[in-house]
């Protein structure tokens, strides 16, 4: 069945270091793929998202790139903020009649010290 | 925000009992879906509803069940509560239109509601 694996936490980063959480997937198909980051007490808010091969996502400096012959969409960023300090999920759908629902990752804690 | 809207936000109760969680998505959505996010799980899809009917049913429970109204807004209606059932419940919802061509359209969620079985 579908399904997504992401990299385990938690992450710790120092300011301005550079970040990458890295995803893969299993899906019948051409899955959708996206990026959502939940901030502490706040609901999920959509990150980024890529719909075909080699499609790049790209918001807030953070970049994920949908690698069909790796199953990946490593979500990226080249220098990272306090404010950055979140819980990240990866996650894919399908297209169609196949409903859209999303299959998420476990997700993975980000906390970014100064 | 991302005008999904849930009440209440938080709510807390007794094993055995039932509550009903209400969602009312963005202007225009059609598209309602229903998540559960807990510790051991993960975050899990429940089911959701495409302009009033139910069009996918996931990990969820037959204690546990939803609609949609005509004006759109759905409930989650949770009974005869377990302990194991606390966890922050998800709403979002997506402007998808059903069609043979389909398209992934991005869901957005609301705040969620944090549900306390004692």
């Amino acid at each position: 069945g579908d399904s997504v694996t992401q990299m385990e936490g938690p992450v710790t980063l120092s300011e301005e270091a550079f970040l990458t959480i890295n995803c893969t997937y299993t899906a019948t198909g051409y899955p959708s793929l996206f990026w959502y980051v939940q901030y502490p007490g706040e609901g999920l808010q959509l990150l980024l998202k890529a719909t075909k091969a080699d499609d790049k996502g790209s918001n807030k400096g953070f970049e994920a790139t949908y690698r069909k012959e790796t199953t990946s969409f490593h979500l990226e960023k080249g220098s990272v903020q306090v404010s950055d300090s979140a819980v990240y999920f990866c996650a894919l759908s399908h297209r169609g009649s196949t409903l859209g629902r999303l299959y998420f990752g476990r997700g993975t804690q980000l906390t970014v010290w100064p | 925000d991302s005008g999904v809207t849930q009440t209440p936000k938080h709510l807390i109760t007794a094993t055995g009992q039932r509550v009903t969680l209400r969602c009312s998505p963005r202007s225009g959505d059609l598209s309602v879906y229903w998540y559960q996010q807990s510790l051991d799980q993960g975050l899990q899809f429940l089911i959701q509803y495409y302009n009033g009917e139910e069009r996918a049913k996931g990990n969820i429970l037959e204690r546990f069940s939803a609609q949609q109204f005509p004006d759109l807004h759905s409930e989650l209606n949770l009974s005869s509560l377990e302990l194991g059932d606390s966890a922050l419940y998800f709403c979002a919802s997506s402007t998808m239109r059903w069609s043979v061509a389909g398209g992934t359209d991005t869901q957005y969620f609301g705040p969620g509601t944090r549900l306390t079985v004692l």
